[in-house]
């Protein structure tokens, strides 16, 4: 089983519409969770952390399942500018420290 | 202010060949990481500075990789011998202490081995 799964999509959705990805992590140790965005050819940035209650900015809702290792981001009314690659990031404590594993992210394409 | 920074934007090489490749991250900032991403992959975790506690190494793929943090700020990666499949986009990005605080990238030097 891979560290962090995402289904890579693409999702192609129309203006207005509800998305949803999801992210399951392997390693029940971990204890930081994050989604970032990545447009084309640009740097990830910061989406938002996730918290174990669950957390909401503006139209983005992150949750997370601790029991079920499953993370989640929903995306309500959806813009041409969200389109871009959503990352799911879990922190992974190894003998060496603490690294943070991405996932190979998903896609999403929102049109007109 | 000043985001984090890496040169050069891009490097061709040889194979056989060693490349470094530089980071100077975000004032203040004394977590420091090094990614690559390969095309249509995700980021691959190479290594972790913090402070000067010892490097988490971990994620570097093989011995012709390397890196050294300076005077707990810019950072510098060296691949030695450089082989095709070391070809992809390397991202630095730094962050206060603890993997839970945001980390913010540089915009990344693609390397492309011929």
């Amino acid at each position: 089983r891979k560290e962090v799964e995402q289904d890579p999509g693409p999702f192609n959705v129309p203006e207005g519409a509800t998305v949803a990805f999801n992210c399951t992590y392997s390693n029940s140790a971990s204890q930081s969770f994050f989604w970032y965005r990545q447009d084309c050819r640009k740097e990830p940035k910061l989406l938002m952390s996730v918290y174990s209650s669950g957390n909401e900015d503006g139209r983005f809702t992150a949750q997370l399942n601790r029991a079920s290792q499953y993370i989640s981001l929903l995306i309500r009314d959806s813009k041409l500018s969200d389109s871009a690659t959503y990352l799911c990031v879990v922190s992974h404590p190894n003998q060496a420290g603490t690294a943070l594993i991405f996932g190979k992210g998903t896609t999403l394409s929102v049109s007109s | 202010g000043a985001g984090v920074s890496q040169s050069p934007s891009n490097k061709v090489t040889e194979k056989g060949k060693d490349v470094e490749l530089r980071c100077d991250p975000i004032s203040g900032h004394t977590a420091l990481y090094w990614y690559r991403q390969s095309l249509g992959q995700g980021l691959e975790f190479l290594i972790y500075f913090q402070g000067n506690s010892a490097p988490d190494k971990s994620g570097l793929p093989s011995d012709r990789f390397s890196a050294e943090r300076t005077g707990g700020s810019v950072s510098t990666l060296t691949i030695q011998r450089t082989q095709q499949e070391d070809s992809a986009v390397y991202l630095c990005a730094s962050s206060l202490a603890g993997v839970w605080n945001e980390q913010f990238f540089g915009p990344g030097t693609r390397l492309t081995v011929l």
